[in-house]
């Protein structure tokens, strides 16, 4: 199974600054073929399910606000919020897709400071 | 609009079974898929497995193989996932999620309790 390492566990950013969270995997999720990283991440606010925002380590879902972006390749993947609002406050999942079992990284707690 | 609505709350005895269902609707449903997912008290997010709609291919995270089933009904465009042999640490919040071409979970449900207790 592919493992992914979420870090760190949780981080207080003041309203405005940039949040950082990353994720590495214990193999790499780039697919040769297609030049694409199998690594999707999500936002969990308390007591909703988990919301996709970014796939293709890169690529913003349809409506996520652009402070949100992804980069990374291989094994080593990053999430930015370029500028944390309040309503970021969240739990943020890594995820690959590359191969079956799909695996989650443990989650990043995101808070205000 | 997208929606996937899940059943409703189950407390089950241990050694019992279970089965959740995920009504989708708004987007073509023979052509997705349906992943499942859990989520413990600690929060952590445990792929279950994943049905593909149109060929009823299956896979499944091995820990699941032997106690999990996931099906499918095109008519009712309902999803399902049951669950055997309960036992406590299964109790967690179960998710469905509709995967519409990309092998991501795109589009989630609202979660169903399932409470293993004796």
């Amino acid at each position: 199974d592919i493992v992914m390492t979420q870090s760190p566990d949780s981080l207080a950013v003041s309203l405005g600054e940039r949040a950082t969270i990353n994720c590495k995997s214990s193999q790499s999720v780039l697919y040769s073929s297609n030049n694409k990283n199998y690594l999707a991440w999500y936002q969990q606010k308390p007591g909703q399910p988990p919301k996709l925002l970014i796939y293709w380590a890169a690529t913003r879902e349809s409506g996520v606000p652009d402070r949100f972006s992804g980069s990374g390749s291989g094994t080593d993947f990053t999430l930015t919020i370029s500028s944390l609002q309040a309503e970021d406050v969240a739990l943020y999942y890594c995820q690959q897709y590359f191969g079956f079992p799909l695996t989650f990284g443990g989650g990043t707690k995101v808070e205000i400071k | 609009q997208i929606q996937l609505v899940q059943s409703g709350p189950e407390v089950k005895k241990p050694g019992t079974s279970v089965k959740v269902s995920c009504k989708a609707s708004g987007f073509t449903f023979s052509s997705s898929a349906v992943q499942w997912v859990r989520q413990t008290r600690g929060q952590r997010l445990e792929w279950i497995g994943s049905i593909v709609v149109g060929s009823e291919n299956t896979n499944y995270a091995q820990k699941f193989q032997e106690r999990v089933t996931l099906s499918r009904d095109m008519s009712t465009t309902t999803a399902y996932m049951e669950v055997s042999s309960l036992r406590s640490e299964d109790t967690a919040v179960y998710y469905c999620a509709a995967d519409l071409g990309r092998e991501t979970a795109d589009y989630w449900g609202q979660g169903t309790l399932v409470t293993v207790s004796s």
